[in-house]
């Protein structure tokens, strides 16, 4: 199964400034997504990245607000632009696993002050 | 609107016990079923899955059992070890139109007592 690294683990972020979470997986997979959880709250999908293409948003996320970069089929990341305290949260990168689900990056822990 | 519900935020119990997890879900295109393990500073890891076409999987201590008319799933752990404490997620998608998004309930804190 696919391994995937990453980074920042967590940050503390000042409101207003911008936040880019690096996804690095150890093969080439199709589609990337990029999850949400906020305090208390369900895992939330924000986007599915491809190669080559601009990223598909979920209702309720703009590109102005999560930009997505996917330069190759093994490098993704979400930006968090201008942010607001509401955007504390645990952002999560996931790749299909095989037929079965889904494998998750550790996540990034995001507090915004 | 929750289409993936999980009602118990938590559950304590025994080491050596039962553990069962629950689930329901309101959207009748949900075809495939999942359950993640979640411990603390980690990301979800992968469990077990379950299709529609069953109504019961099952991977060591670990079983998930589907009832489609009640809109139902539960997954059962047994014996329940300290190590399974956690927090299960249960994650829900429509594969027949090839849509591989999933759904996810709020998570169930699961504590197993030594």
């Amino acid at each position: 199964s696919a391994v995937i690294s990453q980074k920042p683990s967590r940050d503390i972020c000042q409101r207003g400034t911008s936040l880019t979470i690096q996804c690095q997986v150890d093969s080439q997979v199709t589609m990337m997504f990029w999850y949400r959880q906020q305090p208390g709250q369900s895992l939330t999908l924000i986007a599915t990245a491809n190669q080559g293409s601009e990223a598909t948003y979920e209702s309720g996320f703009v590109i102005d607000k999560f930009p997505i970069s996917r330069p190759n089929l093994t490098f993704s990341t979400l930006t968090v632009s201008n942010m607001s305290p509401e955007d504390s949260s645990i952002y999560l990168c996931s790749v299909q696993r095989g037929a079965n689900g889904y494998t998750f990056g550790s996540g990034t822990r995001l507090t915004v002050v | 609107d929750q289409q993936v519900k999980q009602n118990s935020p938590s559950l304590s119990v025994q080491e050596g016990r039962i553990s069962i997890l629950n689930c329901d879900y309101t959207n009748s295109m949900f075809d495939y079923f999942l359950w993640y393990k979640k411990y603390p500073a980690e990301g979800p890891t992968f469990l077990i899955s379950i299709s529609s076409i069953k109504d019961k999987n099952e991977d060591g201590r670990f079983t998930v059992f589907l009832n489609k008319s009640a809109k139902h799933l539960s997954l059962h752990i047994v014996p329940s070890q300290p190590g399974d404490s956690a927090v299960y997620f249960c994650a829900a998608s429509a594969r027949g139109g090839s849509n591989y998004k999933l759904t996810f309930g709020k998570g169930t804190l699961l504590t197993v007592n030594p």
